[in-house]
C-alpha cells in the first residue's frame, strides 16, 4: 500500500485559512469516510483533530475542519495562529481494512 | 482517560527481535482495538498493525512478516515483536487505543528505539 500523498510544507499569515491536502485512491480515501488528521507539535505526541472525514473531537477547536471530495480529503485552518505551527497527518483505512497515514505536511506561520 | 505506556530495550543490534510492551492502564484490553504506529527520527508516521480480542489483526504489507502484535489479558498488556530488525527500524514506536473505523487515541508518550551495531 503506498501513503497518501499530502504536500511537504503549507504556510499563511495569523487569521489567514489554510488548507492541506491528502490525496489517495478509490481503495482509501475515496472508498470510505474514515479519514482521520493527526496534529504533531515538535517533540510531541501525536494528537486526532480530526475524524470520519469531518468530526471533531471534544476540546478542538472549531477553526480545525474536514472534508472530502473523490479520492482527496482536506483539512483546512481558519484564522491561523501562531499555536497552530506544527506538522499535519492524514491517515485512512483501506478497502482491505489496513491503515495509511500521509507524509505529513510541516504548517509555518508567518 | 486511557493511559498507556510503551516500554522496551531501547538498543538493539542489528538482525535481532524487538520486543515492546504497552501497558494499559484504566480501560480493559478487550473493551477496544489497539494498534501500533512507529515514526523515524525526522520523519512521519508509519502504521504498523492493529490487533482486537476476537482476533481480528492486520498488519502492514511493508514489514512483510516480520511483525507479530499480541494481547495479554492477565497483565492488561499489547505487545509487538519485530523480528530482524535494521537500522530502518529506529523510530519512536507509539502504541494507541482506537474503535474500528475511527482515529487513533496515541494515550503513551512512545518508546525510542534504536538499531545499532
Amino acid at each position: 500500500q503506498s501513503a497518501l500523498t499530502q504536500p511537504a510544507s503549507v504556510s499563511g499569515s495569523p487569521g489567514q485559512s489554510i488548507t492541506i491536502s491528502c490525496t489517495g485512491t478509490s481503495g482509501d480515501v475515496g472508498g470510505h469516510n474514515y479519514v482521520s488528521w493527526y496534529q504533531q507539535h515538535p517533540g510531541k505526541v501525536p494528537k486526532v483533530i480530526i475524524y470520519d472525514v469531518s468530526h471533531r473531537p471534544s476540546g478542538v477547536s472549531n477553526r480545525f475542519s474536514g472534508s472530502k471530495s473523490g479520492n482527496t480529503a482536506s483539512l483546512t485552518i481558519s484564522g491561523l495562529q501562531a499555536e497552530d505551527e506544527a506538522n499535519y497527518y492524514c491517515s485512512s483505512y483501506t478497502s482491505r481494512n489496513l491503515v495509511v497515514f500521509g507524509g505529513g505536511t510541516r504548517v509555518t506561520v508567518l | 482517560q486511557v493511559q498507556l505506556q510503551e516500554s522496551g530495550p531501547g538498543l538493539l543490534k542489528p538482525s535481532e527481535t524487538l520486543p515492546l510492551t504497552c501497558t494499559v492502564s484504566d480501560a480493559s484490553i478487550t473493551s477496544s482495538y489497539w494498534s501500533w504506529i512507529r515514526q523515524p527520527p525526522g520523519k512521519g508516521l508509519e502504521w504498523i498493525g492493529y490487533i482486537y480480542h476476537t482476533g481480528d489483526i492486520k498488519y502492514n504489507p511493508a514489514l512483510r512478516g516480520r511483525v507479530t502484535i499480541s494481547l495479554d489479558t492477565s497483565k492488561n498488556q499489547i505487545s509487538l515483536s519485530l523480528t530482524s530488525v535494521t537500522a530502518a527500524d529506529t523510530a519512536v514506536y507509539y502504541c494507541a487505543k482506537f474503535n474500528w473505523g475511527e482515529a487513533f487515541d496515541i494515550g503513551g508518550r512512545g518508546t525510542m528505539v534504536t538499531v545499532s551495531s
